[in-house]
């Protein structure tokens, strides 16, 4: 079946640091990737996506790009901010066949940002 | 703010007993999600709906069951609780279930706490 590994963390950095969070997955068809992100005490945010191989996702100074060759999807931010502070989750949608778009969702890096 | 709103926001209820748990789509998805989010077993997916129609199940326990309204709002019904079924309970919508690509919107959860 369908799966997502992510680093753990936690993840310490301090603010303006260059930000990395590791993703890989294992899927039968051909996966769409995400990133969300949850803040404390709130529900789920769509940080970025990517539906096709070599498709790079982008939003907020966050980029990811969707490597069918390494089956990975790596979260990058150049500088991050005390207001990243989150857990980030990566996560699939494969649309290989039937109409079952769930998500699968790694489990999550909590990433703090120190001023 | 995503548009999708869940109650109530939080439960507090005892062993065996019955509940049930409100989601309200955004406005025009016809796609409803649940998903448990646990400490040990991550963000997981429960059942699916699309159109008042059952389109998919994940994990879901036979204890658990789900509808949707023709008015598209769902509600989750949660028995004979046990300890473990402590947990935060999200729903998201989407547009349609015919596509990967379509966005997950999240409300903000349900926390339940059986005691």
């Amino acid at each position: 079946g369908d799966s997502v590994t992510q680093m753990e963390g936690p993840v310490t950095l301090s603010e303006e640091a260059f930000l990395t969070i590791n993703c890989t997955y294992t899927a039968t068809g051909y996966p769409s990737l995400f990133w969300y992100v949850q803040y404390p005490g709130e529900g789920l945010q769509l940080l970025l996506k990517a539906t096709k191989a070599d498709d790079k996702g982008s939003n907020k100074g966050f980029e990811a790009t969707y490597r069918k060759e390494t089956t990975s999807f790596h979260l990058e931010k150049g500088s991050v901010q005390v207001s990243d502070s989150a857990v980030y989750f990566c996560a699939l949608s494969d649309h290989g066949g039937g109409s079952n778009y769930k998500l699968t969702f790694g489990k999550g890096t909590l990433l703090t940002v120190n001023p | 703010d995503s548009g999708v709103t869940q109650t109530p926001k939080h439960l507090i209820t005892a062993t065996g007993q019955r509940v049930t748990l409100r989601c309200s789509p955004r406005s025009g998805d016809l796609s409803v999600y649940w998903y448990q989010q646990s400490l040990d077993q991550g963000l997981q997916f429960l059942i699916q709906y699309y159109n008042g129609e059952e389109r998919a199940k994940g994990n879901i326990l036979e204890r658990f069951s789900a509808q949707q309204f023709p008015d598209l709002h769902s509600e989750l019904n949660l028995s004979s609780l046990e300890l473990g079924d402590s947990a935060l309970y999200f729903c998201a919508s989407s547009v349609g279930g015919t596509s990967g690509h379509n966005e997950q919107f999240f409300g903000p959860g349900t926390r339940l706490t059986v005691l």
